[in-house]
């Protein structure tokens, strides 16, 4: 079965933009969660959705948002883009609680 | 807060050595433990699991150990090999709680031929 889809693979902006990723999750899961991952850094969790809602949230600022659709496939947004959010996002999906989270191959984000 | 973390950031070994890349995790109500590894360009893949009513499991030249008294997580590469060289992570959920793994910082694996 087809894994955890990313999109895009690869995105340049500038400053003070918006960017959206999308995450497709394996079909079945309905937990999708969204992380950071910047040099240096481990990964840091942003936020989860459960069934269209936002289950748990990451120590993040407001620009970071995110949505699921009743598909399951959810969105993640960066408003008023900062050099610092430059990272690879990684979506990850889960079935259930005691199983693993599977990762897509990430949105590598550049802001310039 | 409760925090997974690891203890070695880099570890660099021969080919054919075996690996040993171990991580700490403080909450007492973890019960399923996940083993990532993550090569440049990609996302982490699943290595391997094992939940907190075994001390021991064994997977394809991979092995975890857990230790519930201290909360120390091992994994051991056998015959470590080239491929093998990426970051790996350790990661915990507890039960009742989110489907959310918290993470550790992750070990640097460094395989030379």
């Amino acid at each position: 079965k087809a894994g955890v889809t990313q999109t895009p693979r690869y995105l340049i902006k500038t400053r003070g933009q918006q960017v959206t990723l999308s995450c497709s999750p394996i079909s079945g899961h309905r937990s999708v969660s969204w992380y950071q991952q910047t040099p240096g850094q481990g990964l840091q969790f942003l936020f989860e959705y459960f069934s269209e809602t936002q289950r748990n949230k990451g120590n993040f600022p407001g620009r970071f948002s995110g949505r699921q659709f009743s598909n399951s496939r959810s969105e993640m947004n960066v408003s008023t883009l900062e050099l610092g959010d430059s990272a690879l996002y990684l979506c990850a999906s889960s079935l259930a609680e005691v199983s693993e989270a599977f990762f897509g191959q990430g949105t590598r984000l550049t802001v310039v | 807060g409760e925090s997974v973390g690891l203890h070695l950031p880099t570890l660099s070994v021969q080919e054919g050595d075996n690996s040993i890349i171990n991580c700490a995790y403080s909450n007492s109500a973890s019960d399923y433990f996940i083993w990532y590894k993550q090569e440049s360009g990609k996302g982490p893949q699943f290595i391997i699991d094992i939940r907190s009513n075994m001390d021991k499991r064994q997977g394809q030249r991979v092995t975890v150990l857990l230790n519930k008294t201290v909360k120390h997580l091992s994994l051991q590469i056998a015959a470590t090999q080239p491929g093998d060289s990426a970051v790996y992570f350790c990661a915990e959920k507890a039960s009742g709680g989110s489907y959310i793994p918290t993470f550790g910082r992750g070990t640097s694996l460094i395989v030379h031929p």
